[in-house]
């Protein structure tokens, strides 16, 4: 069955950086995208871009244009994503979600991983 | 302040109806799919409806979506205790080029 597995809760301090893990399984790694979604405690979700797996391609959100990279190593079906010069705000739960094409070039998000926690704290 | 909006709780009896509004805009809803995510509590989000009206398999029939226009709606039929939990509503965004969600609706069964 698809599965997404993402690696642990990371504690990093201001101004620092996190990088998250996704490993794909049960489906052709490159027949997807990925999205990373994030959901800052008791809060909503928030979508943070998208990668093409397959040519490395990535699309992020304005809001975290500059701080955020995603991405892959076919070798593994993992991609990674990582942000930097975190802040507190940056507290949350990231998701990785597999991207299905509605309709070119728009991925919409069916399987999601478990989530990772990641705390920013001094 | 989401981009697409949905009330932020909902509530029912077992057995009952109850609906879910998700109000957007002609750069989202009103151009493109709308989807729905169930996350139940302590868990990740779970894809619950797609392409406006869609069920993934496993999902009951229960669980129906529809849109009109700018604004969507899920309605969750045979309310059960299990169904407690938070439902966002979700469309690509012509103007912001990515994706959008609703704040979020809590579902309380009474």
């Amino acid at each position: 069955q698809v599965q997404l597995v993402q690696s642990g809760a990371e504690v990093k301090k201001p101004g620092a950086s996190v990088k998250v893990s996704c490993r794909a399984s049960g489906y052709t790694f490159g027949s997807y995208y990925m999205h990373w979604v994030r959901q800052a405690p008791g809060q909503g979700l928030e979508w943070m871009g998208i990668m093409n797996p397959s040519g490395g391609s990535t699309r992020y959100t304005q809001r975290l244009q500059g701080r955020v990279t995603m991405t892959r190593d076919t070798s593994t079906s993992t991609v990674y994503m990582e942000l930097s010069s975190l802040r507190s705000e940056d507290t949350a739960v990231y998701y990785c979600v597999r991207g299905t094409q509605e309709r070119y070039p728009i991925y919409y998000m069916d399987v999601w991983g478990k989530g990772t926690t990641v705390t920013v704290s001094s | 302040q989401s981009v697409l909006t949905q009330p932020p709780s909902a509530s029912g009896t077992p057995g009952q109806r109850v609906t879910i509004s998700c109000s957007g805009s002609s750069s989202n809803i009103g151009s493109y799919y709308v989807y729905w995510y169930q996350q139940l509590p302590g868990t990740a989000p779970k894809l619950l409806i797609y392409k406006n009206n869609q069920r993934p398999s496993g999902v009951p029939d229960r669980f129906s979506g529809s849109k009109s226009g700018t604004s969507a709606s899920l309605a969750i039929s045979g309310l059960r205790s299990e169904d407690e939990a938070d439902y966002y509503c979700a469309a690509w965004d012509d103007s912001l080029s990515g994706w959008v969600f609703g704040g979020g609706t809590k579902l309380t069964v009474l």
